[in-house]
């Protein structure tokens, strides 16, 4: 069964503090893998794209990783911010030839930063 | 300027009754979708319009029905709205079916 778990659910960390999300999926076969930012009470914005052969990719303080072989992605943000509050959503989308491109959502991780 | 709008953002409502929401796209995508987000924040598609054609209906009850007037609209209308149906729902676009998602700003359904 196609499946993205993300964990931490929730985590709270201090302004200028480091963190890391985690995102384990079972989707195959596997097409790409993208995070998205949701503010409260806005759409879901993506951060980056991470394809099969790419292992880590920065945007700005936010790095990506991706083990395609164990099924793993991380999300690290670095020096985070107040406005790094906000909801982080792992998806994975199934190859486009064999799945019909369907995408496969985490639940998120509700990250709060605080001053 | 916004790419993705969709209208209204604040619905209350009474249960029984019918309602619309609208959505328009000015990214030239050929891909549109309604995805539901619950209380848990967990975002599920509903429907995904390619073209103006039906691509991908989730079991959704038959209470839901889309409508694709252009490549560039896809709204949403809702008949005896129930309880349950309390929810935020998002539309959103994508060139491609595997491609990065642009969403509207949500449009929060409360059926009292």
């Amino acid at each position: 069964k196609n499946q993205v778990e993300q964990s931490p659910q929730s985590l709270i960390i201090l302004e200028g503090k480091n963190c890391t999300l985690q995102c384990n999926y079972t989707v195959s076969p596997f097409s790409n893998l993208r995070w998205y930012k949701q503010d409260t009470g806005r759409g879901p914005v993506s951060l980056t794209i991470m394809t099969f052969s790419e292992n880590t990719k920065s945007n700005g303080r936010y790095t990506a990783t991706l083990d395609a072989d164990t099924k793993q992605s991380s999300l690290h943000i670095t020096a985070s911010q107040l406005s790094d509050s906000a909801s982080y959503i792992c998806v994975v989308s199934a190859d486009r030839g064999s799945t019909l491109g369907r995408l496969y959502f985490g639940r998120g991780t509700q990250l709060t930063v605080w001053p | 300027d916004t790419a993705v709008s969709q209208t209204p953002k604040y619905l209350v409502t009474q249960m029984g009754n019918d309602k619309s929401i609208k959505c328009e796209q000015n990214l030239g995508h050929d891909t549109m979708y309604w995805y539901k987000q619950d209380s848990k924040k967990f975002l599920k598609i509903m429907f995904s319009y390619n073209n103006k054609e039906l691509i991908i209906n989730e079991t959704v009850p038959n209470r839901f029905s889309p409508k694709s007037p252009d490549k560039a609209h896809l709204n949403l209308h809702i008949n005896s709205l129930e309880l349950g149906d309390s929810a935020v729902y998002f539309c959103a676009s994508s060139q491609v079916l595997t491609g990065e998602l642009f969403f509207g700003e949500g449009s929060r359904l409360t059926v009292l």
